[in-house]
């Protein structure tokens, strides 16, 4: 089993929708928990970080950490085209270690 | 300062050659960071630096592969008699961090090189 689980989509929504992106992992010593968002070709680029349990708001986009459940959410509001990009979960333990583990990504399409 | 600049872009190779691959941090970074990504994968941890120190090496970087930043800035990573299975994107981030334990609050990554091995 691996330590973060992603559904890897596609996940295909019209524009304006509400997108919820989730992933679940098993170590529960993680505690530094980021969304990726990478475009073909390209390296993935941080959109969200969060510390520990909690939601943080930027914009468009919320994340959501339960870390009782080992669950982390990437919410996306008045979804556009231009979100259209794999969405990448990213979370580290923080202790003696700087590496990340990601999940596989999520595929999004928005559809005009 | 335009970012993590990684060379080359693409490098198709015959297995059995050997490969070198270069990475430009963010000039003010003191850390810098490889993964190898493979199609409809995430990001796999491979080793990274704290200036010129490595400072951590996944069980994925075998006695092939090697990795240096010799007077912390830039950094290069060699594959040895590649194999088929090298095939994949590798990707250099680099971060700030104000001290050894310190934490950094996310990567910036580079748009990696894309390696063919045939």
């Amino acid at each position: 089993q691996k330590e973060v689980e992603q559904d890897p989509g596609p996940l295909s929504v019209p524009e304006g929708a509400i997108v919820s992106l989730n992933c679940t992992y098993s170590n529960s010593a993680f505690q530094y928990f980021m969304w990726y968002r990478q475009y073909s070709r390209k390296g993935p680029e941080l959109l969200m970080y969060t510390y520990s349990s909690g939601n943080k708001e930027d914009g468009r986009f919320t994340a959501q950490v339960d870390k009782s459940s080992k669950y982390i959410s990437l919410f996306i509001r008045d979804s556009q085209p231009s979100d259209s990009a794999t969405y990448l979960c990213a979370m580290s333990a923080g202790v003696n270690t700087d590496k990340l583990i990601f999940g596989t990504g999520t595929r999004l399409q928005v559809f005009p | 300062d335009t970012g993590v600049s990684q060379n080359p872009r693409h490098k198709i190779t015959k297995r059995g050659q050997n490969v070198t691959f270069r990475c430009d941090p963010i000039s003010e970074h003191n850390r810098l960071y490889w993964y190898r990504q493979t199609l409809g994968q995430g990001p796999e941890f491979l080793t990274y630096f704290q200036n010129e120190a490595q400072l951590e090496k996944s069980r994925l970087l075998s006695d092939r592969f090697s990795a240096e930043r010799p007077k912390g800035s830039f950094s290069t990573l060699e594959i040895q008699r590649t194999e088929q299975g090298d095939s994949a994107m590798y990707l250099c981030a680099s971060s700030l961090v104000r001290s050894l334990q310190g934490r950094n609050y996310g990567y910036t990554f580079g748009s990696g090189t894309r390696l063919t091995v045939v």
